[in-house]
């Protein structure tokens, strides 16, 4: 299986500042066929489902302000949030989706206001 | 526009049983594996069953194996998960996800 390291547990962010949100997978998500990493990103606030952020490491889902960017490529990604929003209070989590079978999960990244 | 939505969740008591659904449309449903994922209150979020597209195959995270039957109807575009033997630690939204796509989820709580 598939095991994804999130880092850091929680993260406390002026407003304005950036926010970096780390995830390491224990192996390669990188489909060489196609050239595309299969990890996405999420947002979930209280009550709420996971909301799709960013797909294929770094494309950006349709209506995602622009200030959230994803990176990486193999087994080290990235999820910044360049200028942070009170509305961007919520966890994150990254997903592997490299194998159809036995999706796996960041343990999630608790995003506050300092 | 792919869209999933579940249903069929609520509340058992434990040892009871549930059948779940996900409705799928937006996309060639027999031509997907499909997952179930759930997320118990305030915790993150754990993979539980997969199935392949023709429904020859399933796998299931141990916590569930045994108790757990996922299934498919490539005729109505329908993803199935037979809860039975239901724990208290079963308690989760329960989420239908394919790739980056997910339903809104369905809830089933388990309490005597």
């Amino acid at each position: 299986d598939i095991v994804m390291t999130q880092s850091p547990h929680s993260l406390a962010v002026s407003l304005g500042e950036r926010a970096t949100i780390n995830c390491k997978s224990s192996q390669s998500l990188l489909y060489r066929s196609n050239n595309k990493n299969y990890l996405a990103w999420y947002q979930q606030k209280p009550g709420q489902p996971p909301k799709l952020l960013i797909y294929w490491a770094s494309t950006r889902e349709s209506g995602v302000p622009d200030r959230f960017s994803g990176s990486g490529s193999g087994t080290d990604f990235t999820l910044t949030i360049s200028s942070l929003q009170a509305e961007d209070v919520a966890i994150y989590y990254c997903h592997q989706y490299y194998h159809t079978f036995r999706y796996s999960f960041g343990q999630g990244t608790k995003l506050e206001i300092k | 526009e792919v869209q999933l939505v579940e249903s069929g969740g609520g509340l058992v008591r434990p040892g009871g049983s549930l059948r779940l659904s996900c409705a799928a449309s937006g996309f060639i449903f027999r031509n997907y594996s499909m997952n179930w994922v759930r997320q118990a209150p305030g915790k993150g979020l754990e993979w539980v069953s997969s199935i392949n597209g023709s429904g020859s195959y399933t796998d299931y995270a141990d916590s569930v194996k045994g108790r757990f039957t996922v299934s498919r109807d490539n005729s109505k575009n329908i993803l199935y998960l037979q809860v039975n033997s239901l724990r208290v630690e079963d308690t989760a939204v329960y989420y239908c996800v394919l790739a980056a796509y997910w339903g809104r989820g369905t809830l089933v709580t388990v309490s005597s």
